[in-house]
């Protein structure tokens, strides 16, 4: 059964930092792997996707890498700002789309 | 824009009732589409899988008389929580998913008040 855990829990950052969240899972067959960001109260927003193929992918101040073999995936998020405060949460896809634990984030000013 | 657009956003209802949610794709073929509950500070569950043209698989402890899925074409799911009671009351999510690409793209969700 895939498991997927995401550390920290919570994190909470002044502005301009540069962060790591982590993801990983348990079975490495997967078809990709996916970042999203949810605000409170709200649906989800998709951030970034890796395919099982690919080892990184970037959008503007965000960088996700995928180590399959190891099982493990990092949302890197460059120079912070209040706007990303939200819950982050990775997902990976077999036949199933299931998701981590989670990982709240609060950027102060 | 969304690519995913779930109906109702937000339900009240009596204890009882029945309530229907549906989820589209509004420019992409879903064979795949995802259901799943969320409450209060805790990640997405998994409730169900819904193909296209079959029935739906459940997950383990997802009563599949409680929660019914019609996956009746390439752009629409739909979820009826049947007779409705409080414990029911939860954020429903649907997902999409791409045939082809296999990303997946999420609706706004739905908030289920049970009184």
């Amino acid at each position: 059964k895939q498991e997927v855990t995401q550390i920290p829990a919570a994190l909470s950052v002044p502005e301009g930092e540069n962060l790591v969240l982590n993801c990983s899972f348990t079975d490495s067959a997967i078809y990709n792997l996916q970042w999203f960001r949810q605000d409170p109260g709200k649906g989800l927003t998709s951030l970034l996707l890796i395919q099982s193929s690919q080892r990184e992918q970037t959008s503007g101040r965000l960088n996700a890498s995928l180590d399959k073999s190891s099982g493990r995936s990092t949302l890197y998020i460059a120079a912070s700002q209040p706007g990303d405060s939200a819950t982050y949460l990775c997902a990976v896809t077999t036949d199933k789309l299931i998701f981590g634990t989670g990982t709240r984030l609060q950027v102060f000013p | 824009g969304a690519v995913v657009s779930q109906h109702p956003s937000r339900v009240i209802c009596k204890s009882g009732t029945s309530v229907k949610i549906e989820c589209r794709s509004l420019d992409f073929q879903a064979t795949t589409m995802f259901w799943y509950r969320q409450f209060p500070k805790q990640s997405l569950m998994l409730m169900a899988t819904s193909n296209e043209g079959s029935k739906a698989t459940y997950e383990q402890g997802v009563e599949k008389d409680k929660f019914l899925i019609n996956h009746a074409s390439l752009t629409l799911s739909t979820l009826t929580v049947t007779s409705a009671h409080p414990e029911d009351s939860s954020f429903y999510i649907c997902s999409a998913r791409d045939r082809v690409t296999l990303r997946a793209d999420f609706g706004a969700g739905t908030r289920l008040s049970v009184l």
